[in-house]
């Protein structure tokens, strides 16, 4: 079993919409948790950490769900620039693990 | 504001060859990791580092050594390069363990 798995979508959705997606963690002693973003051909960029009490980056809303070992997140008023693949990532003993990513695309 | 440098950016390899690939970051950070991006996979972590003349092995180390004999600069070898090695490889580099990383521009390697 994949120690991160995430929906690959894609998620085509129009612009202005609202889109969530999860992924599921197999490691319930993962200690940190982060949502990345990574543009094509790019290197991955740190968009949120994930807290276990949920938190909000402007229009970016993460959530964890230590109990059924998953992460969230929603974005909300999507716009073009949200085009992009989004990595579900845990941290474990020093080390990051990633998902597969989930590619969303925005379309006007 | 380097960040993390990787070089080189672009390299084509023929079966056999070695190569080393370098790492440098400015941040004066204790973590620094090599990973390898494949299609459709995640990023897998090949080996890395908590400190200046530590190294430890990833998920998937084989055919693959490191070194890190200064804090900033932390170099992958590939000592006999095989097709099975073509990939993206991305440095990246931490403070700490629970603190986001930030990750160098790639290299694009093709074994042939």
């Amino acid at each position: 079993r994949k120690e991160v798995e995430q929906d690959p979508g894609p998620f085509n959705v129009p612009e202005g919409a609202t889109v969530a997606f999860n992924c599921t963690y197999s490691n319930s002693a993962s200690q940190s948790f982060f949502w990345y973003r990574q543009d094509c051909r790019k290197e991955p960029k740190l968009l949120m950490s994930v807290y276990s009490s949920g938190n909000e980056d402007g229009r970016f809303t993460a959530q964890l769900n230590r109990a059924s070992q998953y992460i969230s997140l929603l974005i909300r008023d999507s716009k073009l620039s949200d085009s992009a693949t989004y990595l579900c990532v845990v941290e474990n003993d020093y080390k990051l693990s990633f998902g597969a990513g989930t590619t969303v695309t925005v379309r006007a | 504001n380097a960040g993390v440098t990787q070089t080189p950016k672009f390299r084509v390899l023929k079966t056999g060859q070695s190569m080393t690939l370098l790492c440098a970051q400015d941040m004066n950070h204790e973590y620094m990791y090599w990973y390898r991006q494949d299609p459709g996979m995640g990023l897998r972590l090949i080996h890395y580092s908590v400190g200046e003349g530590t190294t430890a092995k990833g998920e998937v180390p084989d055919g693959y050594n490191v070194s890190r004999l200064k804090k900033q600069n932390f170099l992958l070898g590939l000592e006999s390069a095989a097709p099975s090695q073509t990939s993206v490889y991305f440095c990246a580099s931490s403070p700490s363990d629970d603190y986001g990383y930030t990750f160098g521009s790639g290299t694009r390697l093709t074994v042939v």
